[in-house]
């Protein structure tokens, strides 16, 4: 089953402009991970937030954990026309058996 | 470091058919998963190894799916016999080192006509 829900299903923006995607997980976590995939390819790790963090930077991305709300967002600034894929949040559990569940993503396209 | 490799990158058969699927993890890791993947949809995880013991098989078709990890490093996933729904993107990942970051190979392409 999936554990995360994510918003919007699809996203299409101007290069330039901000890209936000949400995420919503049922059970108690222990960390939550988004990861990009690009038409064809298999999914690469972005960044990893643990439940005892509110907000993490990488670069361009910023990702917030409101575990009160059980949510996430993920924010890529200033998108490239390279950062079209889709963006997948990810829920490790709380009793760290290391089984990651995946929602079932967004579909960002950045036009040039 | 090498990354997760995996063959064959595609595969086409009938229904009712046999397949295989190899993956070899990054040197290291203990942690193997293999996720099934089906178009417009997020992976679902099928099943997780720890070295050669499942941690997790229980979204795993045990009907028609089977997955060994013998020696605790590669691992097959078979399907037999296969269904149409079975098209999918067959994903292989592996964790290990005291890291979070799951690595994934670039996916199997099973289409089942």
């Amino acid at each position: 089953s999936q554990q995360g829900e994510e918003d919007p299903q699809a996203l299409s923006i101007q290069e330039g402009e901000n890209a936000t995607m949400n995420c919503s997980y049922k059970t108690s976590i222990n960390n939550l991970q988004w990861y990009r995939q690009n038409s064809g390819r298999g999914l690469v790790h972005l960044i990893l937030i643990r439940s005892n963090e509110r907000e993490k930077h990488s670069g361009r991305l910023r990702v917030t954990l409101d575990t009160s709300k059980k949510s996430s967002s993920l924010l890529i600034t200033a998108s490239r026309a390279a950062d079209t894929a889709s963006y997948f949040c990810a829920t490790e559990g709380g009793s760290n058996t290391g089984k990651l569940i995946f929602g079932q993503g967004t579909t960002l396209q950045v036009k040039p | 470091e090498a990354g997760v490799a995996q063959s064959p990158r595609y595969k086409i058969i009938e229904k009712r058919q046999s397949v295989a699927f190899w993956c070899n993890p990054i040197s290291g890791h203990a942690t193997l998963y293999w996720y099934q993947q089906i178009l417009g949809q997020g992976p679902k995880l099928l099943i997780q190894f720890q070295n050669n013991g499942v941690v997790d098989d229980s979204q795993l078709p045990k009907d028609r799916f089977s997955a060994e990890r013998l020696k605790g490093v590669d691992s097959t996933l078979k399907i037999q016999p296969a269904k149409l729904e079975d098209s999918a993107v067959y994903l292989c990942a592996s964790r290990g080192g005291g890291r979070n970051t799951i690595y994934f190979g670039e996916g199997s392409w099973l289409t089942v006509v």
